[in-house]
């Protein structure tokens, strides 16, 4: 069965670094592409960057610049380095395995079909 | 603000059927697929509808989804008090080149 298990949360104070990592298992890693997304306390989900098998790589603007996404395959594992954080990166991060597909000339079906449970980060001085 | 706006809340009585809009733009809404995560109280979110309508294995066919021009629309038949969570749309935009998600609807079965 799909598992993603993830880990490397904890807190941190502002300005500081975080690594996370997200452990596969059940599929085969290198074939999908794969996300990882948050959610801040008592707020909705924020999808924040994902990388597809090819090592394609899209960021939202609130982390650009600041969070890396990266993948091994022979590890079967998915990472994201954090820095430069501030009190607004306080969230639960998921990462989750993505279905992506081009449906079209011009449209694109994304979503994630398996999630792990999450890794809390809480930025604070 | 959320690029993809849901209304904060709705409720319907147990039986009844709700639905859930999520209206965007063309270059996300217009353009490409639709999916829908249902939250439950102090869990992970899952996968309820993808490919604006259809449902993964285990989904249940009181969940229903649509997409009609730039808005998008969850339905709920039969409800029961164990649907009783936050639901969330999501799909791509085109133009920013990222995913998006709506702010989310919190459902509350009366």
């Amino acid at each position: 069965q799909v598992q993603l298990v993830e880990s490397g949360g904890g807190l941190v104070k502002p300005g500081g670094s975080l690594r996370l990592s997200c452990a596969a298992s059940g599929f085969t890693f290198s074939d999908y592409c794969v996300t990882w997304i948050r959610q801040a306390p008592g707020k909705g989900l924020e999808w924040i960057s994902y990388i597809t098998a090819g090592r394609i790589i899209y960021y939202a603007d609130s982390v650009k610049g600041r969070f890396t996404i990266s993948r091994d395959n022979a590890e079967n594992s998915l990472y994201l380095q954090m820095d430069s954080l501030g009190a607004d990166d306080t969230a639960v991060y998921y990462c989750a395995r993505v279905r992506l597909a081009r449906r079209t000339a011009i449209s694109y079906n994304v979503y994630f079909d398996f999630w792990g449970q999450g890794t809390a980060v809480t930025v604070s001085s | 603000q959320s690029v993809l706006t849901q209304p904060p809340s709705v409720s319907a009585a147990p039986g009844q059927r709700v639905t859930i809009s999520c209206s965007g733009s063309s270059s996300n809404i217009g353009t490409n697929y639709v999916s829908w995560y249902q939250q439950l109280p102090g869990t992970v979110p899952k996968l309820l509808i993808y490919d604006n309508s259809e449902r993964p294995s285990g989904i249940p066919d009181r969940f229903s989804g649509s997409r009609s021009g730039t808005s998008a629309t969850l339905g709920i038949a039969g409800l029961q008090t164990g649907d009783e969570a936050d639901y969330y749309c999501e799909t791509w935009d085109s133009s920013l080149r990222v995913v998006l998600f709506g702010g989310g609807t919190k459902l509350t079965v009366l």
